[in-house]
This record gives C-alpha cells, structure tokens and sequence, in this order.
C-alpha cells in the first residue's frame, strides 16, 4: 500500500516563529488533507489540497502531487498551534484513506 | 456546517462485555464513513470503511466479529467492540465524508472521539 511519511517528527518552535512541514507519500494521489490533532484528540480540518496552493491566515498549503508532496507552512506561531499535524491520503479509485506519520509541534511562549 | 459527533467519549467497562459507539453526521448527508483506531504517541490507524447501506470493508488484521459496524443511516455509523478485553484499550475515532456545505464530496470531517478503557 501506499507509504506516507511527515517530516520532522518533532518540532519546537518560540512563539511568533515560522515553520515548514512536509508529507511524502510514494504513489499518485487523488486527495490529500491535512489536520491538526489538539492536545484533547479531536482532529481539525486545515486543508483539502490534493494539488496546488491554498491559504488560510497564518496557514498555507501546497502540494505537487507530480513530485508526491506536499508541504504545509505555520507562519507566526502562537502557543495554540500545538499539537499533532497529520497529512492523509487518498490513492486511486479506493476509498482507503493513510494517514501520514505526524509531526508533533509544541509552541513556546 | 460538516458537524460529526461521537458518543461516549469516554467509556469504562469490564473485561469481558460489549461496548457501543455511535457516530453520526448532524447537518450533511454522509455516503461513507471511517473507523480509525489511535494508541498514544501515535498515528491514526484505519479499522473499517462503510458505505451506507452495504457491509463494512474491513482493512487487514481488523476482526470483522469483534468489531461490529454498522451503517443503518446515511447520518448514523455504530461500532460494537464485542467482549472487550484490555487491548482493546484505545482512542477509537470515526470520520464522515459526503456533500458536506461548501465542501468536497471526499473531504473527510471528525468526530472528537471516544477513549475506551478495558478493566
């Protein structure tokens, strides 16, 4: 099946920082997402961006599915960014939906 | 709009008995949902897929008998955890795709989750 990785693994980050972070996956996707897990479970809705670039306030995304990435950027960290950031996937006609590894970013004041 | 609940989100019960989660979709019509299972520290792990209607897929090593889903309505999804036992212990956490308002058909929306523990 399709393997999706996310990098780094962990992060932390002074408040008011930007960051960069990327999911690889190793075959063509036709969906893409990506969430943030707060520190109660419950998981968050960034983007849908199984191609192209998106924004979202301090928030944007791009993905080029023709290189298998995608990448999502934290601009102005504040404390309440962390959390566990998650990208998943969606490949060919299935319904099966992989998550990626995560990446647990923790914002200091 | 793309609201999913989840109930319990929380539930403690003895080794040995039957446990019922319930998801539902409160303002969108949900043509398919996820199960996923979470152990700490880690990433979410997909259980089963339901369309509405039609019998679970259920992904490789997941027990179709002892995880019962069931996906009556095309706003309700239940997941039955037959005798429980201690490692079954997890955050079991379920997701609804469908024509959500100003969404894609495919975008996936969360419930908050239920945390099971088995004595």
């Amino acid at each position: 099946g399709i393997q999706v990785e996310q990098s780094p693994p962990d992060l932390i980050l002074q408040e008011g920082a930007n960051s960069t972070l990327r999911c690889n996956f190793s075959d063509s996707v036709n969906n893409l997402q990506w969430f943030h897990q707060n520190p109660w479970g419950q998981l968050i809705n960034l983007f849908y961006i199984p191609s192209g670039t998106k924004q979202n306030g301090r928030l944007s995304a791009t993905t080029v599915a023709t290189e298998r990435y995608s990448l999502l950027y934290i601009s102005s960290s504040q404390t309440t960014d962390s959390g566990v950031y998650f990208c998943a996937v969606r490949a060919g006609g299935y319904q099966k939906v992989t998550f990626g590894t995560g990446t647990k970013l923790q914002v200091i004041p | 709009g793309a609201v999913v609940s989840q109930h319990p989100s929380w539930v403690i019960c003895k080794s040995g008995t039957s446990v019922k989660i319930e998801c539902r979709s409160l303002d969108f019509q949900a043509t398919t949902m996820f199960w996923y299972r979470q152990f700490p520290k880690q990433s979410l792990m997909l259980m089963a897929t339901s369309n509405e209607g039609s019998k679970a897929t259920y992904e490789q090593g997941v027990e179709k008998d002892k995880f019962l889903i069931n996906h009556a309505s095309l706003t309700l999804s239940t997941l039955t955890v037959t005798s429980a036992h201690p490692e079954d212990s997890s955050f079991y956490i379920c997701s609804a795709s469908g024509a959500a308002s100003g969404g894609y058909t495919d975008t996936q929306y969360f419930g908050p989750g239920t945390r099971l523990t088995v004595l």
